[in-house]
């Protein structure tokens, strides 16, 4: 089963940008995945889904702010002028045999 | 916009059963797979199972698998997820979300979740 390795935590000031990587265990590194966003108490939002090659498509009424790309096994998720109500934790997601797994989250901090 | 309700979470002893539920509407729900993903008071984001959109495919994360049993029925619009054996381990808020595909692919919608506390 694939692993997704992330940042527990990520900082940036209000107006600037922040880059989240997830990265794909050895031997997945081909894996599509999806990023969700979730607010404080909030339930989670998906973002987009990922691709290998950097082709992403974002979910409905997500901001164009939020971009992704890819590089080998890392998938990131760049959150440009970046707003107070984007402080949240990020997950990623991907699955294979129909078996699902998400990465351990990335808290963003809006200086 | 597509909405997803869940239903069913309470304060349930351990070793006892529990059945929750999640009524979908403003999509057409016998077109694609469902799935059960939970979160731990303070933790991250834990899947927990996936049915496909005919409901004759389930699949378990191990620590539920044996335990836990997933289904639909097409004709209510809705899904379910009967816990059986639970453990304080499982005392967590349990989301409804919505596959982008009818076999299993990624969550592309998410519900606002129902709170299962397994506790004496």
């Amino acid at each position: 089963q694939p692993v997704l390795t992330q940042s527990s935590s990520a900082s940036a000031s209000l107006g600037s940008s922040v880059k989240l990587t997830c990265t794909l265990s050895s031997g997945h590194s081909s894996y599509i995945i999806a990023w969700h966003q979730q607010q404080p108490g909030k339930a989670p939002r998906y973002l987009m889904k990922l691709e290998g090659s950097g082709s992403y498509n974002k979910g409905s009424g997500v901001p164009d702010r939020f971009s992704g790309s890819s590089s080998g096994a890392d998938r990131y998720l760049t959150i440009s002028n970046l707003q107070s109500e984007d402080e949240a934790d990020y997950y990623c997601e991907t699955w294979d045999s129909n078996t699902h797994v998400f990465g351990t989250g990335t808290k963003v901090t809006v200086l | 916009e597509v909405q997803l309700v869940e239903s069913g979470g309470v304060v349930v002893q351990p070793g006892g059963s529990l059945r929750l539920s999640c009524a979908a509407s403003r999509f057409t729900f016998d077109d694609y797979a469902m799935h059960w993903v939970r979160q731990a008071p303070g933790k991250g984001l834990e899947w927990v199972s996936l049915i496909s959109w005919d409901g004759g495919s389930t699949y378990y994360a191990d620590s539920v698998k044996g335990r836990f049993t997933i289904s639909r029925d097409n004709s209510k619009n809705s899904l379910y997820l009967q816990m059986d054996s639970l453990r304080a381990e499982d005392t967590a808020l349990y989301y409804c979300a919505k596959d982008m595909d009818g076999s299993g692919s990624y969550i592309g919608y998410w519900g606002q979740g129902t709170l299962v506390i397994v506790s004496s």
